[in-house]
């Protein structure tokens, strides 16, 4: 089945660690995203790519990077200069920059 | 700025029953409008999709519709299941990309 793969589901991190969250998908689809969730707030947009080997920042794109080597692949690197990494993370992919969304099923990072 | 509004923020319904959310919105122009159910713990899922013109759309029991001079969108359902326990997002497509999301109206459906 076509679709989004994230991984880990659920996520635990120590203080000053950096952690990367994996996003892979099967649809063909040329744009990608990553999303920031937490609790009575909408979804906020941390980084963004349209085409492999190019992307660009979000609103919320401090303390976080990203890697766009394959059409398929969008992983998130979580670093230690994120003040307040403990969310839910949710990737995304469109046919083209107007298309409509698909979502992962998320990861959960906790900071403990 | 913006924004996408919905209430409300929470609501409980009894099985069976029928209900409304609303989204609010100041973004103009925009292409289009979705509504998205997210269950917990799960990524959103597309409900429907309006343009700027279209009125209203429909997918099984849920009914979005669009009043361009007021600037609403309400996703009704009906005849509420256990299973329409969710999250559900409001968001619009500005002219271009750029995607704006609503909070979200969390729904508790009881038996």
């Amino acid at each position: 089945d076509g679709g989004i793969t994230q991984s880990p589901k659920y996520l635990f991190r120590k203080e000053g660690q950096n952690v990367t969250l994996s996003c892979e998908q099967n649809l063909n689809h040329d744009a990608m995203y990553w999303y920031r969730q937490d609790p009575g707030q909408g979804l906020r947009l941390i980084y963004y790519s349209q085409i492999v080997n190019d992307f660009q920042k979000g609103d919320i794109a401090e303390g976080y990077s990203v890697s766009r080597e394959k059409k398929e692949s969008f992983p998130l690197t979580v670093t230690s200069a994120q003040k307040n990494p403990t969310a839910f993370y949710l990737c995304a992919s469109s046919i083209d920059g107007t298309g409509e969304l698909f979502f992962g099923e998320g990861s959960r990072l906790t900071v403990l | 700025k913006n924004q996408v509004e919905q209430s409300p923020q929470s609501l409980i319904i009894l099985e069976g029953k029928n209900c409304t959310l609303q989204c609010n919105y100041t973004v103009s122009p925009f292409s289009n409008l979705r509504w998205y159910k997210q269950d917990t713990g799960r990524g959103p899922v597309s409900l429907t999709i309006m343009t700027f013109s279209e009125n209203t759309k429909s997918n099984g029991r849920y009914t979005a519709t669009l009043d361009a001079d007021t600037k609403q969108s309400s996703l009704h359902i009906t005849a509420s299941q256990l299973s329409d326990s969710a999250s559900y997002i409001c968001v619009l497509r500005e002219a271009g990309t750029a995607l704006i999301f609503g909070k979200g109206t969390t729904l508790s459906v009881s038996s």
